[in-house]
């Protein structure tokens, strides 16, 4: 079966740092693309990043290009995200998700993890 | 980026009835969208993917439509499990984007 767990999230001031963990689990990390995504409090959702399979290429939202870094760590099938520089507005909860199966696979989620918050003020 | 434009905002409606929700991008994304419903509290849950294609395990009342620039959810017969908001995202290119979300309430 397959799982995402999200951890990190927290209370943090504005210009502060988090790093966010997702571990999977029923799968490869690896063989998939995978991204964050987040919804801010009563709000839409908004895609934030997105790191492929083949190459490990990297992609973000101008909201958090510059600032946020994805990553992953094949040998613990975690999916990270470095989030600096924190502002405000990147107040939300957090979502990993895992891109569907396909060739080339579609650029949208099959399955999410539960969500961790994270929230930024002073 | 694409926009992506969702009608309406909300509805209201029945169990049983026929309920029609829209989607427009800003320009030409194939088939390359999906739908997904989420329920409070919870993360979103994939119906449609590639503009029509049925995600395994949601049940067959769930339909989409559409190709270019106007897509369509359709829920043939909703159910009080379907009670929930609805988002699309175009799938065709970085920024990914999502519609701003359909409510769908108890009428």
């Amino acid at each position: 079966e397959v799982q995402l767990l999200e951890s990190g999230g927290g209370l943090v001031q504005p210009g502060g740092s988090l790093r966010l963990s997702c571990v999977a689990s029923g799968f490869t990390l690896r063989n998939y693309a995978m991204s964050w995504v987040r919804q801010a409090p009563e709000k839409g959702l908004e895609w934030v990043s997105t790191i492929s399979t083949s190459d490990g290429s990297t992609s973000y939202a101008d909201s958090v290009k510059g600032r946020f870094t994805i990553s992953r760590d094949s040998s613990k099938n975690t999916l990270y995200l470095q989030m600096n520089s924190l502002r405000p507005e990147d107040t939300a909860v957090y979502y990993c998700a895992k891109y569907i199966t396909g060739s080339p696979p579609p650029r949208c989620f099959d399955y999410w993890g539960q969500g961790t918050l994270v929230t930024v003020s002073s | 980026d694409i926009q992506m434009t969702q009608s309406p905002s909300s509805v209201s409606a029945s169990v049983g009835d026929r309920v029609t929700i829209t989607c427009r991008a800003s320009q030409g994304i194939s088939s390359w969208l999906a739908w997904y419903q989420q329920k409070p509290g919870k993360a979103p849950k994939l119906l449609i993917y590639g503009a029509s294609s049925l995600q395994s395990g949601v049940p067959s009342r769930f339909s989409g439509s559409g190709s270019g620039t106007d897509f369509t959810l359709t829920i043939s017969s909703l159910q009080p499990e379907d009670f929930a908001i609805y988002y699309c995202q175009q799938a065709n290119s970085f920024p990914l984007t999502f519609g701003g979300g359909t409510k769908v309430e108890i009428k």
